[in-house]
């Protein structure tokens, strides 16, 4: 299995441009999840998916847009790049339980100048 | 809503010696509890977690934490530190979806171990 995948590894984008983040998970999960890493701050939530078909915001959701296209897919939509949006993003997957393990995608580094 | 705060950004010990880091959560339910681990450039990986049961749980590498009710704590600790345990720790709590998320993270913690 490879868990979750995102691509890509690395983006830079220029302020105003738009681009899609990619996610899949191959473990059958039922919920999927989107966050951004900042210096000192954790794990920030932007959009959660519980279950195929549904999608919620999370702590973060300004400037973002979300598709959960499948069960195994779940992307991340940036319409209009801005320097705040220079993070590290990484995607999540859980079966569904609230004890289930979320297993982390390696990354995406963004750069918006 | 909850929240998880972790005492010390960053964390140096000597090769060998304990590793303590703490972890403070509120929560108006009983939590579900996880350490998670990142190496340089990865994702996060689980080390452990609580769920429910002995309040004493073990990890991978070597690592455990203790849920303590009374003090609202999840300190993670290890009685030997590694070289190879060079990472930033994020404690984490699960409430459940009613809350809008149902993973909240702590702001990390830095370890460094110094030969």
């Amino acid at each position: 299995n490879a868990g979750v995948t995102q691509t890509p590894k690395f983006q830079v984008l220029k302020t105003g441009q738009s681009m899609t983040l990619q996610c899949a998970q191959d473990m059958n999960h039922n919920s999927m999840y989107w966050y951004r890493q900042d210096p000192g701050m954790g794990l920030r939530l932007i959009y959660y998916s519980a279950s195929e078909g549904t999608t919620d915001k999370g702590e973060v959701p300004n400037g973002y847009n979300v598709s959960r296209l499948n069960k195994r897919e779940f992307s991340l939509r940036l319409e209009s790049a801005a320097p705040s949006q220079t993070s590290v993003y990484f995607c999540a997957s859980t079966a569904s339980r609230r004890t289930d393990t979320q297993y982390f995608g390696p990354g995406t580094r963004l750069t918006v100048l | 809503a909850q929240s998880v705060t972790q005492l010390g950004s960053h964390v140096s010990v000597s090769e060998g010696a304990l590793v303590l880091l703490r972890c403070n959560y509120s929560s108006s339910v009983p939590p579900y509890l996880f350490w998670y681990v990142q190496y340089p450039n990865q994702g996060l990986q689980l080390l452990l977690k609580y769920t429910t049961g002995a309040t004493l749980v073990k990890g991978i590498n070597g690592f455990e934490a203790e849920f303590k009710k009374s003090e609202t704590s999840f300190h993670l600790t290890k009685p030997s530190a590694h070289m190879s345990d060079a990472a930033e720790y994020f404690c984490a709590v699960s409430e459940g979806w009613n809350y809008g998320q149902n993973f909240v993270f702590g702001p990390g913690t830095r370890l460094s171990v110094l030969p």
